[in-house]
């Protein structure tokens, strides 16, 4: 049974940083791992999307990576800001459909103003 | 934000009674899914479906029911709820592409008395 896992559960960055957040996942075998934001009260707003064939994929100030044969994903968030404060979750697909997705518990993420 | 609307936002309800949560879409997506969210776990997948009158179980379905008479509503009961079932529910669409990502409703929260 996969099993995904983002450590740390919570971090405190200043404004204006780099950051990376981790994703772990034990089986190697998936079809497309996802990055999500959640924002408190709400429901997960997808950021990013790779396929089991790509090593990365950009959108804006995010750069999401995949390393399929050590089981991890990073999301690198380039000059933090403020309004990036969520919890980031991160989600492994092992087929095609997203039923199969299994979900992480999430990164509490804070800037620091 | 996707066309996604759940009802109600917030319940509070006693053991046994019965509760229906709805989600409307105006995306016309084929797939729709329901979810919980609980702390210390990843979201997990209660029932989804592929198509009008087409759903399946996902992870956590016992204790719920789906149905699905219109490409644009999917309604999740709990037949008779239990404390167990307090929780945060979310309804997620995808459309039918390879990878199609996930886009989720702002959740109903549920809390059974």
């Amino acid at each position: 049974k996969q099993e995904v896992t983002q450590i740390p559960a919570a971090l405190s960055v200043p404004e204006g940083e780099n950051l990376v957040l981790n994703c772990s996942f034990t089986d190697s075998a998936i079809y497309n791992l996802q990055w999500f934001r959640q924002d408190p009260g709400k429901g997960l707003t997808s950021l990013l999307l790779i396929q089991s064939s790509q090593r990365e994929q950009t959108s804006g100030r995010l750069n999401a990576s995949l390393d399929k044969s050590s089981g991890r994903s990073t999301l690198y968030i380039a000059a933090s800001q403020p309004g990036d404060s969520a919890t980031y979750l991160c989600a492994v697909g092992l087929s095609f459909g997203n039923e199969k997705l299994t979900f992480g518990t999430g990164t509490r993420l804070t800037i620091i103003p | 934000d996707a066309g996604i609307t759940q009802s109600p936002r917030h319940k509070v309800t006693e053991t046994g009674t019965p509760v229906t949560l709805r989600c409307h879409q105006t995306e016309n997506h084929r797939y729709m899914y329901w979810y919980r969210q609980d702390p210390g776990h990843g979201l997990r997948l209660i029932h989804y479906s592929y198509g009008v009158k087409d759903t399946d179980k996902g992870e956590v379905s016992d204790g719920y029911s789906v149905s699905r008479s219109k490409t644009e509503d999917f309604l999740l009961t709990l037949e008779s709820a239990t404390s167990s079932q307090t929780s945060v529910y979310f309804c997620a669409i995808s459309g039918t592409g390879h990878n199609s990502p996930l886009h989720f409703g702002n959740g109903t929260r549920l809390t059974v008395t």
